[in-house]
């Protein structure tokens, strides 16, 4: 599985927008970009995928480089309720593989009031 | 959206017994579901796939017969921790997924057992 890099933690402060980066510069044609995030104590949730283009929901907004090698995960108002741990994650989607998602450190959100 | 329930959310047992715990997905059909353990102030490490009608697939130095996976059904996983001890003590969490045809799907996680062993 090809691996992501994050900063092990950032800062916000509250309804600011935030920017998560992530560098994936081993990325193959067939990896999707998956965003989690765990809250504490709780199972992840998703955030959101893409694959080349740009990506919006109610939750975030995905911006992938043209080049793919990174990607960044913006909230466009953060809240105290953001505070998680973000995964980024690379899912090969050949058939070959069975969809099982590696995670790594991800990075520590905290929001500020 | 989909959701899966994890049972119990926590439970605490004396060294020796053997703990179950299930994952259902409840709207939707799961061929694929995932076990996940998590120590304090670290990542989810994958343990085991599960594909429904058969045997799981362990990763790498997770023991097989200490860590029993059944997914009979398209809605239930289990994991069986046999004879657990205080190194067993973890945060254990279950994914499921619709399959290897989706695998641009999101997956869909449960809320998490957390496992004590006296």
């Amino acid at each position: 599985d090809a691996k992501t890099t994050q900063p092990n933690s950032m800062e916000s402060n509250e309804e600011e927008p935030v920017h998560l980066p992530c560098n994936h510069s081993t990325i193959s044609g067939t990896d999707y970009i998956h965003w989690y995030r765990q809250l504490p104590s709780q199972g992840p949730e998703y955030v959101i995928h893409g694959l080349t283009s740009n990506v919006n929901n109610r939750m975030a907004s995905l911006a992938i480089a043209e080049d793919r090698k990174s990607s960044t995960l913006i909230l466009h108002r953060a809240t105290l309720r953001d505070a998680a741990v973000y995964y980024c994650i690379l899912r090969d989607v050949r058939s070959s593989n069975t969809g099982k998602l590696i995670f790594g450190q991800g990075t520590t959100l905290q929001v500020k009031p | 959206g989909a959701v899966v329930s994890q049972h119990p959310s926590w439970v605490i047992c004396k060294s020796g017994t053997s703990v179950k715990i299930e994952c259902r997905s409840l709207d939707f059909q799961a061929t694929t579901m995932f076990w996940y353990r998590q120590f304090p102030k670290q990542s989810l490490m994958l343990m085991a796939t599960s594909n429904e009608g058969s045997k799981a697939t362990y990763e790498q130095g997770v023991e097989k017969d200490k860590f029993l996976i059944n997914h009979a059904s398209l809605t239930l996983s289990t994991l069986t921790v046999t004879s657990a001890h205080p190194e067993d003590s973890s945060f254990y969490i279950c994914s499921a997924g619709t399959g290897a045809g989706i695998l641009n799907q999101p997956q869909h996680f449960g809320d998490g057992t957390r496992l004590s062993i006296l």
